[in-house]
């Protein structure tokens, strides 16, 4: 069985770029959802996608959009990159209301 | 609003000590509670769950917590710690659909 897998596992860009991160999530499940892991904090939820539609979020920012494709798998787009935005991203799949599966995460440094 | 709260940032134990961590919820309806834990390097990994009935939980690795409605808390224990449980500890808690509220985290060191 294989597990949730993210990419890139580290990312540098400037404020003000794009970015767009991926992952896979475990075979069987149809829930994808993605955090923003500060340094020294908890991760925060951003949002859900169940099905391929949005099943909620975080109080984060319009900038912050997502999308999942038909085999489950799911994308984080950040438009308009701050520094803020340095942090780990953790993707985490599960059935709707099962264990959550999370993969190692992205690093992502905006300079 | 949904919060979760830690009350240790930095625990130092020695092996064989005993160990509890705190996790305090506010939560309105129905609350799911787990305790995840982060070793070095690697990803976040499921330690324990509760979501109803009997409020001692046992998970992995020989870590229970308890339930304890009337405190609000969730506090993970286990009666001895090896060099093998350093790792950053994270309680959280969900409502229904496994949205998660993350506490701050603890960062526990086994010393020899």
């Amino acid at each position: 069985e294989t597990g949730v897998t993210q990419s890139p596992t580290h990312l540098i860009k400037t404020r003000g770029q794009q970015v767009t991160l991926r992952c896979s999530s475990q075979s069987g499940h149809n829930t994808v959802s993605w955090y923003q892991q500060a340094l020294g904090q908890g991760p925060q939820f951003i949002f859900q996608y169940y099905r391929e539609e949005e099943n909620g979020r975080g109080n984060f920012p319009p900038r912050f959009s997502g999308l999942q494709f038909p085999n489950y798998s799911s994308e984080l787009n950040v438009n308009a990159l701050e520094l803020d935005d340095s942090a780990l991203y953790l993707c985490a799949s599960s059935p709707i209301s099962g264990e959550q599966f999370f993969g190692p995460g992205t690093r992502l440094t905006v300079l | 609003a949904q919060s979760v709260s830690q009350h240790n940032h930095h625990v130092i134990l020695s092996e064989a000590a005993s160990l509890e961590l705190g996790c305090n919820y506010s939560y309105g309806g129905t609350v799911n509670l787990f305790w995840y834990v982060q070793y070095p390097g690697q990803h976040l990994q499921l330690l324990l769950k509760y979501f109803s009935g009997d409020p001692l939980v046992k998970g992995i690795k020989g870590f229970e917590a308890e339930f304890i409605k009337s405190k609000f808390s969730f506090n993970l224990r286990k009666p001895s710690v090896q060099w093998s449980d350093t790792a950053e500890y994270f309680c959280a808690g969900g409502g229904g659909g496994n949205k998660l509220t993350f506490g701050t985290g603890t960062q526990l060191k086994v010393e020899l």
